[in-house]
C-alpha cells in the first residue's frame, strides 16, 4: 500500500506570506494527525482528524494555523501570515483506527520562514 | 501532563559495539510506551511499542526496549550497533486506550546516533 505522502518535502516563504501544507493519508485510514519539531526540540502534536472532523485540536499554536480535511480525505495546513518561529519540520500520521495507536508517519514537511 | 525526556541529545558508538538509549516518561497511570526511529529524509518508524505484558519487548532491526515502572523507565538497546542504524531515535508517551480515547503521542526530543566505523 501507498504510504503518508506530504508536499512540498521543503518550502521556504517570507515573514508574512501564507503557506499550505498538504497531507495525504493512507486509503481508508480515518484518523489523521499533524506534529510538528521546531528546530532541537521535541515533536509536539497539533492536531487529530477523525475522517473530516476535528477530534482533537489542543495543540494548535494559535488561530494562524487553519487545518482541514476535505471529504475525510487529504488534509491541508495552512499558516497565514507565516511567523518565523513556524519553522520546523510538519510531520503528518495516519492510522485506521485511533484505539490502538498504529500511525504510519509521512517523511514531513521542512517549512523555514525567513 | 504526560512527558518524556531523553537526557543524550547525541550519542556516538562504534560499529559492533552495545547501545542504550535513554528514556524517561512522566505520567499519572500505566502508560503506553514508543520508540521512533528517523533517517535522514525518511518518516518516523516505529521501532517497538510497549502496551501491557512482558516488560521487555523486541522491536524490528534487532532493538529491544525494557520497562521498568519503578524508575519510569523505557531505554532501548541493542546488543551490535550497524552502521545503518545512524539516525535520529524518539522516545514517546501516549495516553492508555482505559482512560480515553487513545490518540495524541508525547514525543521526547531525540537522540542522534552516530555510528562510527
Amino acid at each position: 500500500e501507498a504510504g503518508v505522502t506530504q508536499f512540498p518535502s521543503h518550502s521556504v516563504i517570507e515573514k508574512g506570506q501564507t503557506v499550505t501544507l498538504r497531507c495525504d493519508p493512507i486509503s481508508g485510514h480515518d484518523n489523521l494527525y499533524w506534529y510538528r519539531r521546531v528546530m532541537g526540540k521535541e515533536i509536539k502534536f497539533l492536531l487529530h482528524f477523525v475522517k473530516e472532523s476535528k477530534q482533537d485540536e489542543s495543540g494548535m499554536p494559535n488561530n494562524r494555523f487553519l487545518a482541514e480535511r476535505t471529504g475525510g480525505t487529504y488534509s491541508t495546513l495552512k499558516v497565514q501570515p507565516a511567523e518565523l518561529e513556524d519553522s520546523g519540520v510538519y510531520f503528518c500520521a495516519s492510522s485506521q483506527a485511533a484505539r490502538n495507536y498504529g500511525y504510519t508517519f509521512g517523511s514531513g514537511t521542512r517549512l523555514t520562514v525567513v | 501532563a504526560q512527558s518524556v525526556t531523553q537526557p543524550d541529545i547525541h550519542i556516538t558508538v562504534s560499529e559492533g559495539a552495545s547501545l542504550e538509549l535513554r528514556c524517561n516518561y512522566s505520567y499519572g497511570a500505566t502508560p503506553y510506551l514508543f520508540w521512533y526511529v528517523q533517517s535522514p529524509g525518511q518518516g518516523l518508524q516505529l521501532l517497538l511499542k510497549y502496551f501491557s505484558g512482558d516488560t521487555l519487548v523486541q522491536g524490528i532491526k534487532g532493538f529491544e526496549a525494557e520497562f521498568k515502572r519503578s524508575q519510569s523507565s523505557f531505554n532501548l538497546r541493542k546488543p551490535s550497533v550497524h552502521w545503518s542504524d545512524a539516525a535520529e531515535y524518539f522516545c514517546a508517551v501516549g495516553r492508555s486506550i482505559n482512560t480515553g480515547t487513545a490518540s495524541k503521542l508525547t514525543f521526547g526530543t531525540g537522540t542522534r546516533l552516530q555510528v562510527t566505523l
